[in-house]
């Protein structure tokens, strides 16, 4: 299975930027997608296919990447981005998700 | 609109089998396919299989040979049967429709405590 890693934890100021990094065991190509969670909550979808916004979402949020290597940037941070961001890959079979990376602002 | 709400009992006993339903809303299982997740507490997100569109089904090897993953498409609704939990099955488990490998939609979550 494709295994997805993230760093488990960051911390930022509000108003600053913040880039959680997704690397994969394997390629898969553009088919990285981010969530979002807040505690208590079910994951929120951010962005697909590695760059694309999911409907709804705010435009501090950008995603890039391919291959292996894949990155979620929020710019500028506010109070509300408190939470923990996970990737997940559909390209290879099953689809897996990274740990996950807990965001606190400072 | 689309929606996916999870129900099963909040506590089974270690040894025993946990049956949870997906009730869906808005969309066709015979259409999308729809996964089954699951959250340890303070924990990533698992992947535990899923129900295709027509009627396949797909498990995570790791829990391959305890899960189950049924429908009845007259009702819309997903089931998930697996058996010898143990206390490291404890978690919040979520339904979610895929489309193109991406899960748009989730339930609600429902926590499942695995204790005697």
């Amino acid at each position: 299975d494709t295994v997805l890693t993230q760093s488990p934890a960051l911390a930022v100021s509000p108003g600053e930027r913040v880039s959680i990094s997704c690397r994969a065991s394997e390629g898969v190509n553009s088919y990285m997608h981010w969530y979002q969670q807040k505690p208590g909550q079910q994951p929120k979808l951010l962005i697909y296919k590695a760059s694309n916004l999911a409907s709804g979402v705010p435009a501090r949020f950008s995603g890039s990447g391919s291959g292996t290597d894949f990155t979620l940037t929020i710019d500028p941070v506010e109070a509300d981005d408190t939470a923990t961001y996970f990737c997940q890959q559909s390209w290879n079979d099953p689809p897996t998700f990274g740990g996950g990376t807990k965001l606190e602002l400072k | 609109q689309v929606q996916l709400k999870e129900s099963g009992p909040g506590l089974v006993q270690p040894s025993q089998t946990l049956s949870l339903t997906c009730t869906v809303s808005g969309f066709s299982l015979t259409s999308y396919n729809v996964h089954w997740v699951r959250q340890p507490p303070g924990k990533g997100l698992e992947w535990m299989g899923r129900m295709r569109y027509n009627g396949d089904t797909s498990y995570n090897s790791a829990l391959k040979s305890r899960l189950s993953i049924s429908r009845d498409t007259s009702k819309n609704q997903v089931f998930l049967k697996m058996n010898s939990l143990q206390t490291d099955d404890t978690g919040t488990y979520y339904c979610t429709r895929d489309s193109y490998g991406l899960f748009h939609y989730w339930g609600q979550g429902v926590m499942v405590t695995v204790s005697s």
